[in-house]
C-alpha cells in the first residue's frame, strides 16, 4: 500500500515559469516532509523539508505548503531554470526511533525549457 | 552540512561473484544507515535498515543472504550483494539519519552492472 501518492508523473515548464508537484500521505503519524533533488546517476540531495506545525516553508526559489487537515504538501519552484531540470521526490516519515525510516513518492521528473 | 560517501560509484562484475559497496558517514556519527535499490525512471526502494553493532532488518521480499549488511561502527556501513546474477544489476543507494540534525543524507550511489 503505497502511503505517499505523488503527481504529476512528468512537468514541463518554461523557463521563468512555476513547476508544482503535489503529495498526500495516509499515515497521520508523520511528521516530517522533504524533498529531494535527483540528477541522473547521483543520489537524491535533501531539497527542504516542513514539519506539520507550519503551513508554509521558503528557501529561496523553493516554497512548501502544507496542509495538514487534507494531508497534502506540495512543492513549488518559482522561476524555474533549465537547471532545475531534473526528478524531485517529495517523502514523509516519522520522527519516533532509530528504526524510523523514509516513505517516498513514486517521483516527478521536471523538464525546463528555454 | 552532513555528508555520506558512497564507493565504488560504478561497478561491473561478473556473474556468481560477490561485490562489496562502502557508504560512510564523513562529518557525523549514523546509528542508522538505510540501503535502498532504484530502478530506472522508479523511485527508491527500500531495501534495509541497517543498526550500528546489531543486524540489519530487511524490507519484505528483500533476501537477506544475497544483500549481507554489515554496521560495525558509528560511521561505516556496507552492503555486499553475494553470489550476484544479472537480475541485481541496478543503481544502490545508501542513506544515513544524522540525529543532530534530524535529516536523512544520501550518497552519491552506485551503479552495479553484473555481466
Amino acid at each position: 500500500q503505497q502511503q505517499v501518492k505523488q503527481s504529476p508523473q512528468s512537468l514541463i515548464v518554461q523557463k521563468g515559469g512555476i513547476s508544482i508537484i503535489n503529495c498526500a500521505y495516509e499515515n497521520t503519524a508523520f511528521d516530517y516532509f522533504p524533498w529531494y533533488q535527483q540528477f541522473p546517476g547521483k543520489g537524491p540531495a535533501l531539497l527542504i523539508a516542513i514539519r506539520p506545525d507550519v503551513s508554509e516553508k521558503k528557501e529561496g526559489r523553493f516554497t512548501i505548503s502544507f496542509n495538514k487537515s487534507a494531508k497534502q504538501f506540495s512543492l513549488h519552484i518559482m522561476d524555474s531554470q533549465p537547471g532545475d531540470s531534473a526528478t524531485y521526490f517529495c517523502a514523509a516519515s516519522k520522527d519516533t526511533g532509530t528504526a524510523s525510516k523514509l516513505t517516498f513518492g513514486t517521483g516527478t521528473r521536471l523538464q525546463v525549457t528555454l | 552540512g552532513a555528508v555520506v560517501s558512497q564507493h565504488p560509484s560504478r561497478v561491473i562484475c561478473k556473474s556468481g561473484t560477490s561485490v562489496k559497496i562502502e557508504c560512510r558517514s564523513l562529518d557525523f556519527q549514523a546509528t542508522t544507515m538505510f540501503w535502498y535499490r532504484q530502478f530506472p525512471k522508479q523511485s527508491l526502494m527500500l531495501m534495509a535498515t541497517s543498526n550500528e553493532g546489531s543486524k540489519a532488518t530487511y524490507e519484505q521480499g528483500v533476501e537477506k543472504d544475497k544483500f549481507l549488511i554489515n554496521h560495525a561502527s558509528l560511521t561505516l556501513s556496507t552492503l555486499t550483494v553475494t553470489s550476484a546474477h544479472p537480475e541485481d544489476s541496478s543503481f544502490y543507494i545508501c542513506s544515513a539519519r544524522d540525529y543532530k540534525a534530524y535529516g536523512y543524507t544520501f550518497g552519491s550511489g552506485t551503479r552495479l552492472t553484473v555481466v
